[in-house]
């Protein structure tokens, strides 16, 4: 009954390489983000979707690309991994969009780039 | 453009005392605001929220916020600290627009004695 789930938690992996991650929300909401927070714990939006609708795309390497296949679904795929990639990936969402919603976060996923 | 900042990175207390977690925000308009608990290796859960409504925001784990526009503050307090609080305690500012999008402070780390 997890309400955001994150697929797979922890993933290490070479240089070059790319890596998907995936997420699921079961509470019905429209609006669904990645963040990542890096090494010294700071959080940035990197995306959101709202009902399958990309609504932010902050200032983020083309090597990412989100795909949200329905308002539940939203997956980061990452392109020819770098080592600054490392860092741990939050998904989250909010009943809708908007600046006064609250958003509900996934476990995270720890990503390790050798 | 809006931004916070936490005024400390990392504050110690004893189980028993009170804890005060100082948070400042910039915002050209009136913002949501936010209090956001991440417990070690652990996804994001929210305390509380301040939009436009009391001034005073009661949250979860008898945590409380003050929102004081003059002072453009927005203290995190709990009378009593227990050492399951221990953890990375973030302050949220909404972004603007209506996007969703959410501005996170530098993070304070909580430490409780015993």
């Amino acid at each position: 009954d997890t309400a955001v789930s994150q697929t797979p938690k922890y993933l290490v992996t070479q240089m070059g390489n790319d890596k998907s991650i995936k997420c699921e929300q079961n509470l019905g909401h429209d609006t669904m983000y990645w963040y990542k927070q890096d090494s010294k714990k700071f959080l940035k939006i990197m995306f959101s979707y709202n009902n399958k609708e990309l609504i932010i795309n902050e200032t983020v390497p083309n090597r990412f690309s989100p795909k949200s296949p329905d308002k539940a679904h939203l997956n980061l795929h990452i392109n020819s991994l770098e080592l600054g990639d490392s860092a741990v990936y939050f998904c989250a969402s909010s009943p809708r969009q908007g600046g006064g919603e609250t958003q509900y976060f996934g476990p995270g996923t720890r990503l390790l780039v050798l | 453009a809006q931004s916070v900042t936490q005024l400390d990175s990392h504050v110690s207390v004893s189980e028993g005392t009170p804890v005060l977690l100082r948070c400042n925000y910039s915002s050209s308009y009136s913002p949501s605001l936010f209090w956001y608990v991440q417990h070690p290796n652990k996804g994001l859960q929210l305390l509380l929220k301040y939009t436009s409504a009391a001034t005073l925001v009661k949250g979860i784990n008898g945590f409380e916020a003050e929102f004081k526009k003059s002072e453009t503050s927005f203290h995190l307090t709990k009378p009593s600290a227990h050492m399951s609080d221990a953890a990375e305690y973030f302050c949220v500012v909404s972004g603007s627009g209506n996007t969703g999008k959410l501005i996170f402070g530098q993070g304070t780390t909580l430490q409780v004695k015993p």
